[in-house]
């Protein structure tokens, strides 16, 4: 069975610094596709960015981006010049080809002014 | 376009009874899947249906049942309610045409069901 894996159950960081979620996972699969999913304290759930595994290049979207080591299963996400509107849980999630996500136990992040 | 709407957003039940949660995707949506979120659980995956049929199912008993409508509207049903039940129950939809890749998943802002 899958399973994704983040460590950092909270983290804290000044306004304007950057800061980086750990997320691992395990897979037998060759093909598949991770998230990050936001979920501020309003509790609507947001998808931040997509890799696909048989992608080389790290996906980025604006500020986001990740770090995928396919090799080492690890999907980490880092947030540059972070903003007080990124106070959230972020959830790393695994999909492999159908509709079901499988989910980290989540990393509170919290921006300090 | 609207977003996924759930209904309702709070829901207080008692112990042995049973409840009924309402589920609107975004209009083209054909997929819709349940998810149940605990803080010793965390996010779990319940079940996806697509076209009226039921097409993934996670490890919940057999308590937890759902259906999809041909407008694409999902419920999900709980019966004989657990003081475990209590969650929040997040909807999610997403285009999922046929094939391989995944859509994305867009979540409506989910159930409260505590129980008593």
């Amino acid at each position: 069975a899958q399973t994704v894996t983040q460590s950092q159950p909270e983290m804290s960081v000044q306004e304007a610094e950057t800061v980086t979620l750990s997320c691992t996972y395990d897979t037998s699969e060759s093909n598949y596709y991770l998230f990050w999913y936001k979920q501020p304290p309003s509790r609507q759930m947001i998808l931040v960015i997509r890799q696909e595994a048989y992608k080389q290049q790290n996906a980025t979207e604006n500020r986001f981006s990740v770090n995928f080591q396919k090799a080492a299963k690890s999907f980490s996400l880092k947030i540059s010049d972070s903003q007080l509107g990124d106070t959230a849980m972020y959830f790393c999630a695994y999909n492999f080809g159908n509709e079901k996500l499988t989910f980290g136990t989540g990393t509170r992040l919290t921006i300090i002014p | 376009k609207a977003g996924v709407t759930q209904t309702p957003r709070y829901l207080i039940k008692t112990r042995g009874q049973q409840v009924t949660l309402s589920c609107s995707p975004i209009s083209g949506h054909r997929s819709v899947s349940w998810y149940q979120q605990t803080p010793g659980q965390g996010l779990q995956f319940l079940f996806e249906y697509f076209s009226e049929t039921q097409r993934n199912k996670g490890n919940f008993p057999g308590r937890f049942s759902g259906r999809q409508f041909s407008n694409s509207r999902s419920e999900m049903n709980v019966s004989t309610l657990e003081l475990g039940d209590s969650a929040l129950y997040l909807c999610a939809s997403s285009l999922a045409l046929a094939g391989f890749v995944p859509y994305e998943q867009y979540f409506g802002p989910g159930t409260r069901l505590t129980v008593t």
